[in-house]
């Protein structure tokens, strides 16, 4: 059973370019949990969706980000026009539907390192 | 605003000592106190979660104490071992419709042979 895969691992990008990053969640899980690590600073939370569909999207910045769970395929967060304070590891977290909820624990991925220079 | 402190910041011990760390958070609206372990360039990796006051938890050498009143978790690791050498997370989760797992910084904890 693979865990929580995401890609790509690095990725640089120029300012004014898009960013891409996928995740695919453990087998199983229906909940994907996308955090944010700036330097310096612990993770934060962004975004939290189920299939199709967005369920807690507080954390994510008001512009230029955005994020999806299609009903086939990756969850894709999508960063349009990135600043270099956009440079940061971006993890993903999966559960079991209605996990976190319960108190039990979320599985991470090892991160998509962006660099934006 | 929830706040999770966790202290040390970091802290270095020899092979062979028995540590522990401290992680605060807020007292009201607890719903669950996750712990996890990460090493460098892996995931996090979940160790506990603690739900109850009281509750202690154990895997192998690394334990974990919760004070749901006082808010605050120890975890306690016996006779460390180098592969003990990790950053290691403190999560809470709060009780009630909205919740999310609101992150401490970690304590990083290094293991000299």
């Amino acid at each position: 059973n693979a865990g929580v895969m995401q890609n790509p691992r690095h990725l640089v990008r120029r300012r004014g370019q898009e960013a891409r990053l996928r995740c695919s969640p453990m087998k199983g899980h229906s909940h994907v949990y996308w955090y944010r690590q700036l330097p310096e600073e612990g993770l934060k939370f962004m975004v939290y969706l189920q299939k199709e569909n967005i369920i807690d999207e507080s954390g994510m910045p008001k512009e230029r980000f955005s994020a999806e769970f299609p009903k086939e395929g990756p969850s894709i967060l999508r960063i349009q026009q990135v600043v270099r304070g956009d440079s940061a590891a971006y993890f993903c977290a999966s559960s079991p539907m209605g996990q976190i909820a319960s108190g039990n624990t979320i599985y991470f991925g090892e991160g998509s390192w962006l660099t934006v220079v | 605003i929830l706040n999770v402190e966790q202290s040390p910041q970091s802290l270095h011990v020899q092979e062979g000592d028995s540590t522990n760390f401290t992680c605060s958070f807020p007292s009201s609206n607890f719903y669950a106190l996750h712990w996890y372990r990460w090493e460098t360039a892996k995931s996090p990796e979940a160790l506990f979660v603690m739900t109850l006051n009281g509750d202690e938890k154990k895997k192998g050498r690394i334990s974990a104490t919760l004070n749901t009143k006082e808010g605050y978790s120890y975890l306690y690791i016996k006779g460390s071992q180098p592969e003990d050498s990790a950053t290691y997370l403190c999560a809470f989760l709060n009780a009630g419709n909205n919740r999310k797992l609101i992150w401490g910084l970690g304590t990083s904890l290094a293991v000299n042979p």
